[in-house]
């Protein structure tokens, strides 16, 4: 069965500093890879995926992926965090075929003035 | 678009007593889900429905029941609700795999 680890629950970051929220899964084919965001009292948003086209995918308010196969990883980042980017972001793994994806236990980003 | 759209927003429940959590996405899509999110344990599959007509089970499926009314709708009852059923109830619906989920924003349901 395929896994989901987000390294860190909780990531700190000062306004303007990088954002890197790490993801990592196992899977024996390349799936479809996606980062979703929620923000408090509300659903979560599709914010990126990858399905196997560029491997640098650019997703919604200046967020990327970058989908590396010899590390099975996805991780997020951002050149510069933004007090509105404080949220909760989870990974997201779907195997080709499947209609259930199996999600990252979720990593809360915190920006500081 | 309204997108996936979830009622009641709020719920509080007495132990023992049913419901029924409401979902409809207009997108057309063929697939549609219910999450539950609860802290430190992210979302959690309880039933999930492919297309019209099917549905099956997920992670944490005892307690509940679901009904796939039409392509539109998707409903999650509560036959006698639980303290542990004390959460947030999230709705989503998918056209297909690669695409991802469009979710709702959720119904916090209590249970006293």
């Amino acid at each position: 069965a395929q896994s989901v680890t987000q390294l860190g629950s909780h990531v700190s970051v000062s306004e303007g500093a990088l954002v890197l929220l790490r993801c990592n899964y196992s899977s024996s084919v390349p799936p479809y890879l996606f980062w979703y965001v929620q923000y408090p009292n509300q659903g979560l948003q599709l914010l990126l995926k990858y399905t196997s086209a560029a491997t640098l995918v650019k997703g919604i308010n200046g967020f990327e992926a970058e989908f590396k196969k010899s590390e099975t990883s996805f991780h997020l980042t951002k050149p510069s965090a933004h007090m509105s980017d404080a949220a909760e972001y989870f990974c997201a793994v779907s195997e080709r075929g499947s209609y259930i994806p199996t999600f990252g236990r979720g990593t809360s980003l915190i920006v500081h003035p | 678009n309204a997108g996936v759209t979830q009622t009641p927003k709020f719920q509080v429940l007495k132990t023992g007593q049913s419901m029924t959590l409401q979902c409809a996405q207009d997108m057309n899509h063929n697939s549609m889900y219910w999450y539950r999110q609860d802290p430190g344990m992210g979302l959690r599959l309880i039933y999930y429905s492919a297309s019209e007509g099917t549905t099956d089970k997920g992670e944490v499926p005892n307690g509940y029941n679901v009904s796939r009314l039409n392509k539109r709708e998707f409903s999650l009852r509560l036959e006698s609700a639980a303290p542990s059923q004390t959460s947030v109830y999230f709705c989503a619906s998918s056209p297909r795999t690669a695409d991802g989920y469009t979710f709702g924003s959720g119904t916090r349901l209590t249970v006293v």
